[in-house]
Protein backbone atom coordinates (compact mmCIF):
# COMPACT_ATOMS: atom_id res chain seq x y z
CA UNK A 1 0.00 0.00 0.00
CA UNK A 2 0.97 3.54 -0.58
CA UNK A 3 2.18 5.80 1.91
CA UNK A 4 2.98 9.77 2.48
CA UNK A 5 5.67 11.56 4.82
CA UNK A 6 5.21 15.06 5.64
CA UNK A 7 8.01 15.77 7.40
CA UNK A 8 7.69 19.24 9.17
CA UNK A 9 4.71 19.37 11.43
CA UNK A 10 4.99 23.23 11.76
CA UNK A 11 6.69 26.19 9.44
CA UNK A 12 6.89 29.84 10.17
CA UNK A 13 7.78 32.10 7.39
CA UNK A 14 7.89 35.97 7.05
CA UNK A 15 5.30 37.24 4.52
CA UNK A 16 6.32 37.96 1.29
CA UNK A 17 9.29 35.27 1.55
CA UNK A 18 9.33 32.07 -0.46
CA UNK A 19 7.73 28.51 0.88
CA UNK A 20 8.50 24.83 0.38
CA UNK A 21 6.37 22.20 1.75
CA UNK A 22 7.92 18.82 1.86
CA UNK A 23 6.11 15.52 1.02
CA UNK A 24 7.53 12.25 0.13
CA UNK A 25 5.85 9.25 -0.95
CA UNK A 26 6.48 5.70 -1.10
CA UNK A 27 4.14 3.51 -3.71
CA UNK A 28 6.24 0.92 -6.49
CA UNK A 29 5.23 3.14 -9.56
CA UNK A 30 3.80 6.41 -10.24
CA UNK A 31 1.21 7.51 -8.29
CA UNK A 32 -1.73 10.09 -8.10
CA UNK A 33 -0.52 13.17 -6.23
CA UNK A 34 -2.34 15.95 -4.52
CA UNK A 35 -2.25 18.58 -2.05
CA UNK A 36 -4.79 19.95 -0.24
CA UNK A 37 -5.38 23.34 2.17
CA UNK A 38 -7.16 23.83 5.27
CA UNK A 39 -7.83 27.07 6.45
CA UNK A 40 -8.56 27.88 10.00
CA UNK A 41 -12.43 26.97 10.33
CA UNK A 42 -12.50 25.92 6.97
CA UNK A 43 -12.77 22.44 4.89
CA UNK A 44 -9.88 21.15 3.00
CA UNK A 45 -10.14 22.33 -0.40
CA UNK A 46 -8.18 20.89 -3.50
CA UNK A 47 -4.73 23.03 -4.38
CA UNK A 48 -3.67 21.02 -6.95
CA UNK A 49 -3.23 17.56 -8.23
CA UNK A 50 -0.69 15.44 -10.37
CA UNK A 51 -1.63 12.33 -12.42
CA UNK A 52 0.55 11.97 -15.32
CA UNK A 53 2.19 14.67 -17.40
CA UNK A 54 4.19 17.57 -17.43
CA UNK A 55 5.85 17.09 -13.93
CA UNK A 56 5.31 20.64 -12.51
CA UNK A 57 1.55 21.29 -11.69
CA UNK A 58 0.16 24.66 -11.06
CA UNK A 59 -2.67 25.31 -8.67
CA UNK A 60 -4.79 27.55 -7.29
CA UNK A 61 -3.74 30.47 -5.09
CA UNK A 62 -0.49 31.01 -6.42
CA UNK A 63 0.89 27.60 -5.53
CA UNK A 64 2.66 24.75 -7.73
CA UNK A 65 3.88 21.51 -7.03
CA UNK A 66 6.77 19.61 -8.75
CA UNK A 67 6.58 15.38 -8.96
CA UNK A 68 10.25 13.96 -8.94
CA UNK A 69 10.14 10.58 -9.18
CA UNK A 70 13.86 10.44 -8.31
CA UNK A 71 13.34 11.58 -4.48
CA UNK A 72 9.73 10.06 -4.38
CA UNK A 73 9.07 13.79 -3.71
CA UNK A 74 6.08 16.02 -4.57
CA UNK A 75 6.96 19.16 -2.86
CA UNK A 76 4.29 22.47 -2.53
CA UNK A 77 5.86 25.52 -3.33
CA UNK A 78 4.91 29.65 -3.64
CA UNK A 79 7.19 31.87 -4.59
CA UNK A 80 5.39 34.89 -2.07
CA UNK A 81 3.55 33.81 0.80
CA UNK A 82 0.46 35.98 1.94
CA UNK A 83 -0.64 36.35 5.60
CA UNK A 84 -4.00 34.50 3.95
CA UNK A 85 -1.88 31.43 3.60
CA UNK A 86 -1.63 30.65 6.89
CA UNK A 87 -3.78 26.87 7.44
CA UNK A 88 -2.57 23.63 7.19
CA UNK A 89 -1.64 21.62 4.26
CA UNK A 90 -2.11 18.23 3.31
CA UNK A 91 -0.50 15.82 0.57
CA UNK A 92 -2.05 12.89 -0.30
CA UNK A 93 -1.36 9.62 -2.28
CA UNK A 94 -3.55 7.72 -4.27
CA UNK A 95 -2.75 4.44 -6.53
CA UNK A 96 -3.63 4.12 -10.45
CA UNK A 97 -5.83 0.85 -10.43
CA UNK A 98 -7.04 -1.20 -7.85
CA UNK A 99 -10.11 0.86 -6.08
CA UNK A 100 -7.56 1.82 -3.73
CA UNK A 101 -7.99 4.53 -1.61
CA UNK A 102 -6.49 8.09 -0.76
CA UNK A 103 -3.36 7.98 1.78
CA UNK A 104 -3.09 11.63 3.42
CA UNK A 105 -0.18 12.49 5.14
CA UNK A 106 -0.14 14.13 8.57
CA UNK A 107 -0.41 17.70 7.52
CA UNK A 108 1.81 20.41 8.21
CA UNK A 109 0.81 24.02 9.57
CA UNK A 110 2.05 26.77 8.32
CA UNK A 111 2.23 30.10 10.53
CA UNK A 112 2.69 33.49 8.12
CA UNK A 113 4.46 36.21 10.25
CA UNK A 114 4.76 40.02 9.36
CA UNK B 1 -24.42 22.30 -7.44
CA UNK B 2 -24.38 21.21 -3.86
CA UNK B 3 -21.77 20.12 -2.32
CA UNK B 4 -20.71 17.12 0.28
CA UNK B 5 -23.63 17.76 2.92
CA UNK B 6 -23.07 16.68 6.28
CA UNK B 7 -25.46 16.34 9.65
CA UNK B 8 -25.59 17.63 11.93
CA UNK B 9 -23.06 20.32 12.46
CA UNK B 10 -22.33 19.87 15.87
CA UNK B 11 -23.22 16.79 18.33
CA UNK B 12 -23.06 16.68 22.20
CA UNK B 13 -23.49 13.92 23.84
CA UNK B 14 -22.56 12.42 27.50
CA UNK B 15 -20.28 9.38 27.77
CA UNK B 16 -21.85 5.73 26.58
CA UNK B 17 -24.55 6.95 24.58
CA UNK B 18 -24.85 5.55 20.50
CA UNK B 19 -24.63 8.69 18.10
CA UNK B 20 -24.86 8.84 14.48
CA UNK B 21 -23.43 11.37 11.97
CA UNK B 22 -24.78 11.57 8.42
CA UNK B 23 -23.33 12.30 5.09
CA UNK B 24 -24.54 13.18 1.80
CA UNK B 25 -21.99 12.73 -1.28
CA UNK B 26 -22.35 15.02 -4.21
CA UNK B 27 -24.50 12.73 -6.61
CA UNK B 28 -22.83 11.16 -8.71
CA UNK B 29 -19.51 10.31 -7.07
CA UNK B 30 -18.97 6.39 -6.58
CA UNK B 31 -16.11 6.78 -3.69
CA UNK B 32 -16.94 7.97 0.07
CA UNK B 33 -14.60 8.53 3.03
CA UNK B 34 -14.88 9.43 6.62
CA UNK B 35 -12.30 10.43 8.35
CA UNK B 36 -11.65 11.76 11.85
CA UNK B 37 -9.45 14.73 12.85
CA UNK B 38 -8.81 15.57 16.57
CA UNK B 39 -7.61 18.93 17.91
CA UNK B 40 -4.32 19.77 16.83
CA UNK B 41 -3.97 16.14 14.60
CA UNK B 42 -4.24 15.38 11.32
CA UNK B 43 -6.76 13.55 9.31
CA UNK B 44 -7.11 10.01 10.30
CA UNK B 45 -8.13 7.55 8.20
CA UNK B 46 -11.87 5.19 8.94
CA UNK B 47 -13.47 4.19 6.01
CA UNK B 48 -13.79 3.75 2.33
CA UNK B 49 -16.66 3.14 0.41
CA UNK B 50 -16.19 2.24 -3.79
CA UNK B 51 -19.46 1.47 -5.41
CA UNK B 52 -20.71 -2.36 -4.52
CA UNK B 53 -17.43 -3.20 -3.29
CA UNK B 54 -16.55 -4.17 -0.21
CA UNK B 55 -15.92 -1.12 2.28
CA UNK B 56 -12.24 -0.42 3.59
CA UNK B 57 -12.83 -0.27 7.44
CA UNK B 58 -9.06 -0.77 8.34
CA UNK B 59 -9.26 2.64 9.66
CA UNK B 60 -11.93 2.30 12.18
CA UNK B 61 -10.18 2.54 15.80
CA UNK B 62 -12.45 -0.13 17.15
CA UNK B 63 -15.81 -2.00 17.05
CA UNK B 64 -17.69 0.35 18.33
CA UNK B 65 -17.04 2.00 15.32
CA UNK B 66 -19.61 1.39 12.13
CA UNK B 67 -20.37 2.77 8.95
CA UNK B 68 -23.04 1.57 6.08
CA UNK B 69 -24.08 3.64 2.54
CA UNK B 70 -27.25 2.83 1.83
CA UNK B 71 -28.05 2.49 -2.04
CA UNK B 72 -24.46 4.15 -2.81
CA UNK B 73 -25.44 7.55 -1.79
CA UNK B 74 -26.12 8.49 1.75
CA UNK B 75 -23.70 7.20 4.62
CA UNK B 76 -23.99 6.92 8.02
CA UNK B 77 -21.14 6.61 10.43
CA UNK B 78 -22.36 5.03 14.16
CA UNK B 79 -20.36 5.38 17.00
CA UNK B 80 -21.92 3.43 19.63
CA UNK B 81 -20.93 3.50 23.67
CA UNK B 82 -19.40 7.22 22.77
CA UNK B 83 -16.27 7.91 25.15
CA UNK B 84 -14.09 11.17 25.74
CA UNK B 85 -11.40 10.47 23.36
CA UNK B 86 -13.81 10.02 20.45
CA UNK B 87 -14.35 13.78 20.62
CA UNK B 88 -13.25 15.30 17.36
CA UNK B 89 -14.08 16.56 13.88
CA UNK B 90 -15.59 13.95 12.00
CA UNK B 91 -15.36 14.91 8.11
CA UNK B 92 -17.07 12.80 4.95
CA UNK B 93 -15.43 13.46 1.70
CA UNK B 94 -16.96 12.08 -1.79
CA UNK B 95 -14.90 12.17 -5.60
CA UNK B 96 -15.45 10.42 -8.70
CA UNK B 97 -13.87 7.05 -9.73
CA UNK B 98 -13.05 6.51 -13.16
CA UNK B 99 -11.92 3.68 -14.90
CA UNK B 100 -8.05 3.61 -16.53
CA UNK B 101 -6.26 1.46 -18.33
CA UNK B 102 -4.83 -0.04 -15.13
CA UNK B 103 -8.00 -0.27 -13.63
CA UNK B 104 -10.28 2.72 -11.53
CA UNK B 105 -8.80 5.49 -9.47
CA UNK B 106 -10.17 8.18 -7.31
CA UNK B 107 -10.14 11.51 -8.70
CA UNK B 108 -10.05 14.73 -6.45
CA UNK B 109 -11.79 14.76 -2.78
CA UNK B 110 -14.51 16.97 -1.75
CA UNK B 111 -15.36 17.64 1.50
CA UNK B 112 -17.76 18.23 3.72
CA UNK B 113 -17.98 20.57 6.79
CA UNK B 114 -17.73 18.34 9.50
CA UNK B 115 -19.74 17.22 12.26
CA UNK B 116 -18.11 18.37 15.54
CA UNK B 117 -18.29 16.27 18.25
CA UNK B 118 -18.03 16.15 22.11
CA UNK B 119 -18.60 13.56 24.49
CA UNK B 120 -19.11 14.82 27.42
Amino acid sequence: AQSVTQPDIHITVSEGASLELRCNYSYGATPYLFWYVQSPGQGLQLLLKYFSGDTLVQGIKGFEAEFKRSQSSFNLRKPSVHWSDAAEYFCAVGAPGGYQKVTFGIGTKLQVIP
Amino acid sequence: GAGVSQSPSNKVTEKGKDVELRCDPISGHTALYWYRQSLGQGLEFLIYFQGNSAPDKSGLPSDRFSAERTGGSVSTLTIQRTQQEDSAVYLCASSLVYPGLAGASTDTQYFGPGTRLTVL
